[in-house]
């Protein structure tokens, strides 16, 4: 099955500098890649996603890339502020498919 | 749209009793997913129901464990004789049916603390 694996495990950052989360998967069938935000005491938020068929996507102050060849991909955070401090997990699924399998999260400390 | 809907948002039992946690899922919605997510740990995927059907209960523990959503009402993840390490925090997700890609959408967890 899907092994989706996620590096650092903590990242602490300044404010104002970018943050790069990254993960990797093993099952080639995979072909959707949502990122979720978990703050404390609440429950995960999807805030980009990404499918194979691009590269990359962008959304204001977050992207993600996507190297299918290599089965690996990316969140970047540019301009970070103290709100964007929370847990932040990737997942892998494929489409069609029911089951996410998510990676084991980065906790992300932005200091003002 | 009242989104996910779980409850209790904490519960405390005894080892040996019985957890029920409940999850409504998302207006449109007809696929629930129980995740369960160990202190400073990920999300540990367990069953996969549709209306009166257990898809997939591949991550589910063979015993004590149970799952259902019944036509009417919520979906139900049942834990019998709890024990300290059943002690978590259990997230329900829903899904839209749909060929595209499967977009979940987390209620806020149940917490369950066993003593």
């Amino acid at each position: 099955g899907e092994n989706v694996e996620q590096h650092p495990s903590t990242l602490s950052v300044q404010e104002g500098d970018s943050a790069v989360i990254k993960c990797t998967y093993s099952d080639s069938a995979s072909n959707y890649f949502p990122w979720y935000k978990q703050e404390l005491g609440k429950g995960p938020q999807l805030i980009i996603d990404i499918r194979s068929n691009v590269g990359e996507k962008k959304d204001q102050r977050i992207a993600v890339t996507l190297n299918k060849t290599a089965k690996h991909f990316s969140l970047h955070i540019t301009e970070t502020q103290p709100e964007d401090s929370a847990v932040y997990f990737c997942a892998a699924s494929e489409t069609g498919g029911f089951k996410t399998i998510f990676g084991a999260g980065t906790r992300l400390f932005v200091k003002a | 749209n009242a989104g996910v809907m779980q409850n209790p948002r904490h519960l405390v039992r005894r080892r040996g009793q019985e957890a029920r946690l409940r999850c409504s899922p998302m207006k449109g919605h007809s696929h629930v997913y129980w995740y369960r997510q160990l202190p400073e740990e990920g999300l540990k995927f367990m069953v996969y129901l549709q209306k009166e059907n257990i898809i997939d209960e591949s991550g589910m523990p063979k015993e004590r464990f149970s799952a259902e959503f019944p036509k009417e009402g919520p979906s139900i993840l049942r834990i019998q004789q709890v024990v300290r390490g059943d002690s978590a925090a259990y997230f329900c997700a829903s899904s839209r049916l749909t060929d595209s890609a499967n977009v979940l959408t987390f209620g806020a967890g149940s917490r369950l603390t066993v003593l």
